[in-house]
């Protein structure tokens, strides 16, 4: 069954500085992958989403991902972080057949801005 | 509607109550999760509708839990003796096909 590793659970870095959160996933073929963002006391938005072609994917709000195969990962990468950046990160995986997919999503990171 | 719509937006019950919370997916969304998120924690799979198949109900804590998702659309899910560690925000997200989950603003439960 797929599955999704957010190795870390908190993640504190300066405004300014560049961002990295790291996510592994677990199946058998090429998944569907995805990263949301969740801000205090909001939904989850897409910030995100990989099908296929082009292994690295922009985003919404400068946020870019890349998917390598070898690494089974799909870490997400902002190049220089905003206090409105502040939130908590989920990555997800959708597996399964056409009209049967399920999306698997990890336990997710939360992000700290330091002003 | 244009979203996942859940209702209510808050619920505070008395311990030992038993509760449903309602999920109207986005139409035509062939697929409805449930998911629960504690004070600052991550998601928590609790249950799967993927069209007219078996739920997935592997993710459901304990058998106070349960989940109906009637004629394909709207969903509830019950819990029944509700306990304090009950207390968290339950979201719902709909997907169809191969396309992104989109998710609700949630269901605050209290319970005291």
């Amino acid at each position: 069954a797929q599955s999704v590793t957010q190795p870390d659970i908190h993640i504190t870095v300066s405004e300014g500085a560049s961002l990295e959160l790291r996510c592994n996933y677990s199946y058998g073929a090429t998944p569907y992958l995805f990263w949301y963002v969740q801000s205090p006391g909001q939904g989850l938005q897409l910030l995100l989403k990989y099908f296929s072609g082009d292994t690295l994917v922009q985003g919404i709000k400068g946020f870019e991902a890349e998917f390598k195969r070898s690494q089974s990962s799909f870490n997400l990468r902002k190049p220089s972080v905003h206090w409105s950046d502040a939130a908590e990160y989920f990555c997800a995986v959708g597996a399964g057949t056409s009209g049967t997919y399920k999306y698997i999503f990890g336990t997710g990171t939360r992000l700290k801005v330091l002003a | 509607g244009a979203g996942v719509s859940q209702s209510p937006s808050n619920k505070v019950t008395e311990k030992g109550k038993d509760v449903e919370l309602r999920c109207d997916p986005i139409s035509g969304h062939t697929a409805l999760y449930w998911y629960r998120q504690s004070l600052g924690q991550g998601l928590e799979f609790l249950i799967y509708f993927q069209g007219n198949s078996a739920p997935d109900k592997s993710g459901l804590p304990s058998d106070r839990f349960s989940a109906e998702r009637t004629g394909g659309s709207v969903s509830t899910l019950t819990i029944q003796r509700t306990q304090q560690e009950d207390s968290a925000v339950y979201l719902c997200a709909s997907q169809w096909d191969n396309t992104e989950a989109f998710f609700g603003q949630g269901t605050r439960l209290t319970v005291v």
